[in-house]
């Protein structure tokens, strides 16, 4: 079994709609978790980050972590076309020395 | 904050000369800098960690002397690709660690070798 496992998509849904994105992991020792966006040929742009279990809000984002379930999410809300792009999990331990380990990717597409 | 750059954002080189990518940590210091490569439509793949005033840590399957890294300051870390082939050409990006776990990274060098 993958560290990281994210579903690589695409995933097409319509302007306005509630997105989902998400990743399952297996190393229980993760207590760092971050959600990135890429935009076609740019770098990735971090876009949340969490520390252990519970959920955090930014604007229309919200990222939730399940550690019992080792299940992480991130929410779009009202999803508009300039949300397309790929979007990748990453985790890390909490030893600083450790690599942060990034999901596959899901490419997302708004439809307008 | 938190700005990351890369230079230049796109190259492209002849078959067996070498290229320099560098990437620069603009408003913070960052002791640890990664440098990825990406292909097209794929996760981004790790070749090194790269860490201020020593050697860096490469990846499985990475060939140092291939891919030299320097990082001598505490806000630049530079990736040459000596002779170049067709098969280096990619996506490669650099990322900063600010603090013990956020990583930001650079905007990405298009390498094109001919």
């Amino acid at each position: 079994q993958k560290e990281v496992e994210q579903d690589p998509g695409p995933l097409s849904v319509p302007e306005g709609a509630i997105v989902s994105l998400n990743c399952t992991y297996s190393n229980s020792a993760f207590q760092y978790f971050m959600w990135y966006r890429q935009y076609s040929r740019k770098g990735p742009e971090l876009l949340m980050y969490t520390y252990s279990s519970g959920n955090k809000e930014d604007g229309r984002f919200t990222a939730q972590v399940d550690k019992s379930s080792k299940y992480i999410s991130l929410f779009i809300r009202d999803s508009q076309p300039s949300d397309s792009a790929t979007y990748l999990c990453a985790m890390s331990p909490m030893n600083r020395d450790d690599k942060i380990i990034f999901g596959k990717g899901t490419r997302l597409h708004i439809l307008p | 904050g938190a700005v990351v750059s890369q230079h230049p954002s796109r190259v492209i080189c002849k078959s067996g000369t070498s290229v320099k990518i560098e990437c620069r940590s603009l408003d913070f210091q960052a002791t640890t800098m990664f440098w990825y490569r990406q292909f097209p439509k794929k996760s981004l793949m790790l070749m090194a960690t790269s860490n201020e005033g020593s050697k860096a840590t490469y990846e499985q399957g990475v060939e140092k002397d291939k891919f030299l890294i320097n990082h001598a300051s505490l806000t630049l870390s530079t990736l040459t690709v000596t002779s170049a082939h067709p098969e280096d050409s990619s996506f490669y990006i650099c990322s900063a660690k600010l603090g013990d776990y956020e990583q930001y990274f650079g905007p990405g060098t298009r390498l094109t070798v001919t």
